[in-house]
């Protein structure tokens, strides 16, 4: 069965630290995606990353980067100098590589709070 | 395209009436997606079309539950005799199928659903 575990609830941060957000995932497939979801107070879910399991080079976009560990189950989210705006819900995802995004699995988000 | 658009942004009804929540996917998009969203969790998966086709329902989707996409463009989500269970955050989301398989869902704001 697929299972994404955010085990920080919520996180705080002063604007400028860095911060790292874990996602640990399960799942008996061999091939399959992971994403990164950010939900601002809005509401609207928005794409951040997909990632592919043959591919585990990190991935870094602005402030974002992405640490993918294939051995460890991890797909680790880092914001560096975090600002304000990147206070929102986290969302780490997972569906299997035959379905696509038909069905993701959703972890239970991580609720960053940056303060200035 | 201004993105997803769902309908109503709330709803408040009382304890065994029905109510109807539409989206309106990016107008390209083939695919489309319903989840819903209780306070503290991820989204969940509740069924998805691939134009006028539901290919895919979940099991959190009861018979009270029905989707529609009659034309392969917007999509209606009924839920009836709705019971207090049911107060969530309903989002929709569309995405294009690509040949990757790997689709990134678009989400919409979502219809937030209070049952007295």
């Amino acid at each position: 069965a697929q299972k994404v575990t955010q085990a920080q609830t919520e996180i705080s941060v002063v604007e400028k630290e860095d911060v790292t957000l874990d996602c640990v995932y399960e799942t008996r497939d061999t091939t399959y995606y992971l994403f990164w979801y950010k939900q601002p107070p809005s509401g609207e879910l928005v794409f951040l990353i997909r990632r592919n399991s043959f591919d585990e080079q990190n991935e870094i976009s602005g402030r974002y980067s992405w640490n993918f560990q294939k051995s460890t189950s991890s797909f680790n989210f880092t914001i560096t100098a975090s600002q304000v705006v990147d206070s929102a819900v986290y969302f780490c995802a997972l569906s299997d590589f035959q379905t696509g995004a038909n069905n993701l699995f959703f972890g239970t988000g991580t609720r960053l709070t940056v303060i200035p | 395209d201004t993105g997803v658009s769902q309908d109503p942004r709330h709803k408040i009804t009382k304890r065994g009436q029905n109510v109807t929540f539409r989206c309106d996917p990016i107008s390209e998009h083939n695919r489309l997606y319903w989840y819903r969203q209780t306070l503290g969790q991820g989204p969940e998966f509740l069924t998805y079309f691939q134009n006028e086709a539901q290919l895919e329902k979940s099991r959190l989707l009861s018979d009270r539950f029905s989707a529609e996409r009659p034309k392969g463009s917007f999509s209606t989500l009924e839920i009836q005799r709705t019971e207090q269970g049911d107060s969530a955050m309903y989002l929709c989301a569309s995405s294009l199928r690509g040949d990757s398989g790997a689709n990134v869902l678009t989400f919409g704001a979502g219809s937030r659903l209070t049952v007295l």
